[in-house]
């Protein structure tokens, strides 16, 4: 079993949508967490941290539940701009465990 | 202010060849870690280096290793390769310090075939 695992994607969808991504991880003694965002051929960029009473950044909203080690990611009117690959990722003791990622392609 | 950068951007390499990977943190930052990032999947942690040691590392094989130099930069050594290796390489710097970790902030990466 994965260490983090994510919703296979890809996942195609119209401007205006909202998405929904979800991840799980399977070390309860992960510290902290984040998603980061990560353009083709690009490197990572952290889109937000995310904590367990939930956080909002403009039409991003994240939200951890700790109890069920479960992460996810919540995408409010989609942008052509948003269309990337989207990355779970656990903070264990400063080593950044990622999951594979999930495409998002965000279509006119 | 200067991000993370890495040099070189891409590399070819024969198998059986060695080959080194090097990155500048951000300034400010003294811990750089090392990631591997296979085509369609997610980066993998390989080691990450605080005040000139090895700190973590992560299910890689002795073939890889690396250095910190007195300036927080490092270099990434992979010896003997095999087509395996072919992936894009991300160096990640942050300020860990104490032991808190902060935000990673990621290079641009090396992109490794070999051939």
């Amino acid at each position: 079993r994965k260490e983090v695992e994510q919703d296979p994607g890809p996942f195609n969808v119209p401007e205006g949508a909202t998405v929904a991504f979800n991840c799980t991880y399977s070390n309860s003694a992960s510290q902290s967490f984040f998603w980061y965002r990560q353009d083709c051929r690009k490197e990572p960029k952290l889109l937000m941290s995310v904590y367990s009473s939930g956080n909002e950044d403009g039409r991003f909203t994240a939200q951890l539940n700790r109890a069920s080690q479960y992460i996810s990611l919540l995408i409010r009117d989609s942008k052509l701009s948003d269309s990337a690959t989207y990355l779970c990722v656990v903070n264990q003791g400063g080593k950044l465990i990622f999951g594979q990622g999930t495409e998002l392609s965000v279509k006119p | 202010d200067a991000g993370v950068t890495q040099s070189p951007t891409h590399l070819i390499k024969t198998r059986g060849q060695q080959v080194t990977l090097r990155c500048s943190p951000k300034s400010g930052h003294d811990t750089v870690s090392w990631y591997q990032q296979a085509l369609g999947q997610g980066p993998q942690f390989i080691f990450q280096y605080y005040e000139e040691e090895e700190r973590q590392r992560g299910n890689f094989p002795d073939r890889f290793s690396g250095h910190q130099f007195p300036n927080y930069s490092s270099e990434l050594n992979v010896n003997a390769l095999l087509l395996g290796d072919s992936a894009l390489y991300l160096c990640a710097s942050s300020l860990v310090g104490t032991g808190d970790f902060t935000e990673a902030f990621f290079g641009q990466g090396t992109r490794l075939t070999v051939v």
